[in-house]
């Protein structure tokens, strides 16, 4: 059973402009909701994360907002730049040994 | 100084055979995991450790056997292998529920 529901599959964004990623969950014990970004051939690594008791939190160029009535949160990516080339994943934390259910991800490219 | 390390970084082997992958964390994180990444890029928990104590175990077939000798490690063991367990293995850590620091992943091929 798929707990954390990813969207777009993939998405193309110009250089400059705004990448959003949406994740749905179901689980209304999950904790914690991070994003990782993913490079061909490497580990995910954390690339920012979100607490339920928060509508929104932002990083740099990166910004997660989240709606806990809709069980819903999505990453956005301001000024992406072709760097940002990448997989993301969305994920929720349950209360279960701290694993992350993961999203099936998002292939970013940003192109020049 | 590499914080999650893996070894190997590639296996090939045939079907039947009985593989490891090692894993060793330098972070002084009290949990460890493993975690599945198919041919599709789902990344999918295998089992959890805290405190060298198995907490979680999803639905993985007997054949895969997780062991940790101390904090630091935690090795899996994979018997008869199988085509589909064909698939990137990556190694996690955590001190408790904080962030998790993923390896480099093994990319496992089963042929």
């Amino acid at each position: 059973q798929q707990q954390v529901k990813q969207s777009p599959q993939s998405l193309i964004v110009q250089k400059g402009g705004i990448s959003i990623i949406n994740c749905a969950y179901e689980n209304t014990a999950f904790d914690y909701f991070p994003w990782y970004q993913q490079f061909p051939g490497k580990g995910p690594a954390l690339l920012i994360a979100i607490r339920p008791d928060v509508s929104e939190k932002k990083e740099g160029r990166f910004t997660i907002s989240f709606n806990k009535s809709a069980k819903q949160f999505s990453l956005h990516i301001m000024d992406s730049q072709p760097g940002d080339s990448a997989t993301y994943f969305c994920a929720g934390r349950g209360d279960s040994g701290y694993a992350l259910n993961f999203g099936k991800g998002t292939s970013l490219l940003v192109t020049p | 100084d590499t914080a999650v390390s893996q070894t190997p970084k590639y296996l090939v082997t045939q079907m039947g055979n009985d593989k490891s992958i090692k894993c060793e964390q330098n972070l002084g994180h009290d949990t460890m995991y493993w975690y599945k990444q198919d041919s599709k890029k789902f990344l999918k928990i295998m089992f959890s450790y805290n405190n060298k104590e198995l907490i979680i175990n999803e639905t993985v077939p007997n054949r895969f056997s997780p062991k940790s000798p101390d904090k630091a490690h935690l090795n899996l063991h994979i018997n008869s292998l199988e085509l589909g367990d064909s698939a990137v293995y990556f190694c996690a850590s955590s001190r408790s529920a904080d962030t998790q620091y993923f390896g480099p992943g093994t990319r496992l091929t089963v042929l």
